[in-house]
């Protein structure tokens, strides 16, 4: 997607370890979401990022899991002690446009082994 | 925040109108409603988004009746090349930022 990179674009890990994912969106865009996508399912919401806010952490599945943003710019996703389940590809997003549409970024697929 | 509710797939031939519509009983005032098409391997991307009435792009047209409890999104004449995955959503829109929940999808089909 226009304005969002994501790195790594696939990780395998071994169950157990942590990861760490990122976003970095084009400076200057307030509001970031990370979702999670498990093969052939929707979209999962789990945090959201709103300038200076407190980020809405009410999607996160677990305290494994958790995610920092500094100022308008990187994210990262971190997860802990990963599991088989945590399995699939994570998506960033930003808004831009006219509409105040969500832009994607390609995603990082995760695979725990 | 509003749910949506969508049929979970569609099927139609090459060069038919589809319509997919999604229930939205509990928009709020403020809500925007948008869709998204998501091919596998690639993020979801904005197609199209409205408040009231009727609202056409070059891609799609989506028909919100006057309560806004439901919206039709509307792909005239569809190639192979649309077989996809369709989100609503309802929320973030013109100005707008909040916490976005995307629903199942409808599993659009397209065959020859």
């Amino acid at each position: 997607g226009a304005g969002v990179s994501q790195s790594p674009s696939n990780k395998v890990t071994e169950k157990g370890k942590d990861v760490e994912l990122r976003c970095d969106p084009i400076s200057g865009h307030t509001a970031l979401y990370w979702y999670r996508q498990r093969l052939g399912q929707g979209l999962e919401f789990l945090i959201y990022f709103q300038g200076n806010s407190a980020p809405d952490k009410s999607g996160l599945p677990s305290d494994r899991f958790s995610a920092e943003r500094t100022g308008e710019s990187v994210s990262t996703l971190t997860i802990q002690r990963t599991q088989q389940e945590d399995s699939a590809v994570y998506l960033c997003a930003i808004i831009g446009g006219l509409l105040y549409e969500q832009y994607f970024g390609p995603g990082t697929r995760l695979t725990v082994t | 925040l509003a749910k949506t509710t969508q049929p979970i797939s569609m099927d139609s031939y090459e060069g038919q109108e589809v319509n997919i519509t999604c229930s939205h009983n509990n928009i709020a005032t403020n809500d925007y409603i948008t869709w998204y098409q998501q091919f596998p391997s690639q993020g979801p991307r904005f197609i199209i988004q409205g408040y009231k009435t009727k609202v056409t792009n070059e891609v799609a047209s989506l028909f919100i009746p006057a309560d806004r409890k439901s919206s039709t999104l509307s792909l005239p004449r569809v190639s192979l090349s649309d077989t996809a995955v369709y989100y609503c959503l309802v929320g973030v829109g013109s100005g707008n930022t909040g916490k976005l929940i995307f629903g199942q999808g409808t599993t659009l089909q397209v065959k020859p």
